[in-house]
Order: C-alpha cells, then sequence, then structure tokens
C-alpha cells in the first residue's frame, strides 16, 4: 500500500530559528500533498494544499512566509517553519494523493512534533 | 477552517460492546473517510465511502454514507482495548476540490 514518510519525528528548537520538515511519498507519485497541523486534543487543521511545481495554497489565516511550502519532486514536499515562536509547538502531519487518482483516501505522514523553547 | 461536526467528543465502554460515532456537515460531501489516530502517530485510514448510501466493512468495522450526502456513521462491533484511539472523520467538499475536511474527533476509550 501506499506509505508516506515524514521527518524528523520530532524536533526542538531554539525561538527565532528555522526548522524544515520533509514529507516523503515512497511507492508512489504525489501529485498533491496536504499540510496539517494539530493542536493537542484538537482536530487536524489543513494549513496549505501543495501541488507539484508549483505554488502552495495556503489556507485563511496561515502565513505563507512563516510557513514556507516546497513541492520540487513528485515524492517530496517540505514544509520550513520559519522564525519559529513557541505558539509554533504543534504536532504538523503530511498527506499525499495517489497521483492515478484511484485512491481516494490520502495517506498520512507519521507526523512532527514541533516544540519551540 | 471549516470542520465536521463528529459525536460523540468521547466514549468509555466495555471491552465487547458495539461503538456509534457520526459526523454531520451542513453541506454536501462526496467522499467520505474514516481514519484512526493514536497518540503521536499520523492518521491511518480505516474505510472510505464514495456513494451516497453505501455500506461498507473492515473487519470489526461498519460505515455508512448518510443517503443525504451530508452525514457518515461508524459502527465498531465488541470492541477491544486495541480500539483505544481517536476516531475521525474526513469529508470532500463536492465542489471538486481535493481537500478534505475532518471531523472534531471522537476519542473511544475501552475498559477491560
Amino acid at each position: 500500500g501506499a506509505v508516506v514518510s515524514q521527518h524528523p519525528s520530532w524536533v526542538i528548537c531554539k525561538s527565532g530559528t528555522s526548522v524544515k520538515i520533509e514529507c516523503r511519498s515512497l511507492d508512489f507519485q504525489a501529485t498533491t500533498m496536504f499540510w496539517y497541523r494539530q493542536f493537542p486534543k484538537q482536530s487536524l487543521m489543513l494549513m496549505a494544499t501543495s501541488n507539484e511545481g508549483s505554488k502552495a495554497t495556503y489556507e485563511q489565516g496561515v502565513e505563507k512566509d512563516k510557513f514556507l511550502i516546497n513541492h520540487a519532486s513528485l515524492t517530496l514536499s517540505t514544509l520550513t517553519v520559519t522564525s519559529a515562536h513557541p505558539e509554533d509547538s504543534s504536532f504538523y502531519i503530511c498527506s499525499a494523493r495517489d497521483g492515478t487518482g484511484i485512491n481516494y483516501g490520502y495517506t498520512f505522514g507519521s507526523g512532527t512534533r514541533l516544540t519551540v523553547v | 477552517g471549516q470542520q465536521l461536526n463528529q459525536s460523540p467528543q468521547s466514549m468509555f465502554i466495555q471491552e465487547g460492546e458495539d461503538v456509534s460515532m457520526n459526523c454531520t456537515s451542513s453541506s454536501i460531501f462526496n467522499t467520505w473517510l474514516w481514519y484512526k489516530q493514536e497518540p503521536g502517530e499520523g492518521p491511518v485510514l480505516l474505510i472510505a465511502l464514495y456513494k451516497a448510501g453505501e455500506l461498507t466493512s473492515n473487519g470489526r468495522l461498519t460505515a455508512q454514507f448518510g443517503i443525504t450526502r451530508k452525514d457518515s456513521f461508524l459502527n465498531i462491533s465488541a470492541s477491544i482495548p486495541s480500539d483505544v484511539g481517536i476516531y475521525f472523520c474526513a469529508g470532500r467538499p463536492d465542489s471538486g476540490t481535493y481537500k478534505y475536511i475532518f471531523g472534531t474527533g471522537t476519542r473511544l476509550k475501552v475498559l477491560a
């Protein structure tokens, strides 16, 4: 089945630094990837839709300059949290859509827990 | 962002009992997905529903796509301790977008 690898699984960084999170589709080509943020005991909130070779589409209220998304290939999307602050601490999860269009059940990565101190 | 209403928010049940949860929306969806998330992990797909009225099973799990296309239901029969987790529904709006909107989640705890 489709597998999505997300790295790192957890990261602690100092306030003001930037953190990059990678999301890879291991056995399929992901034309579209999605980035979610999940605060403790809350649901997944979509941050942005990432399409290979084009600019990401951000949801309302998500700062595009703070959360930089790059989808340079059909198997890799990255999310960079720039100038991170403690309020950015959260669980970030990516998901990928199989480019064949048959599988509508998007596959999720295992998530990255970001702690900004 | 937009969310789906999911109920109940949490459930404490005895092992062996059946569980029911549902997800409702004020707008139409053309695909419903049910996921399970365990602590510190990403959600794992349980069941996908593509047509109104569709009833699909995956082992002890059964999910239905409501005929109004505004709701979906998930049932778990004969619950076991490993069913513990948070269950999320996710709906794809009928607008042709590939985005999914997630429900608020149902936290399930099973008492042995």
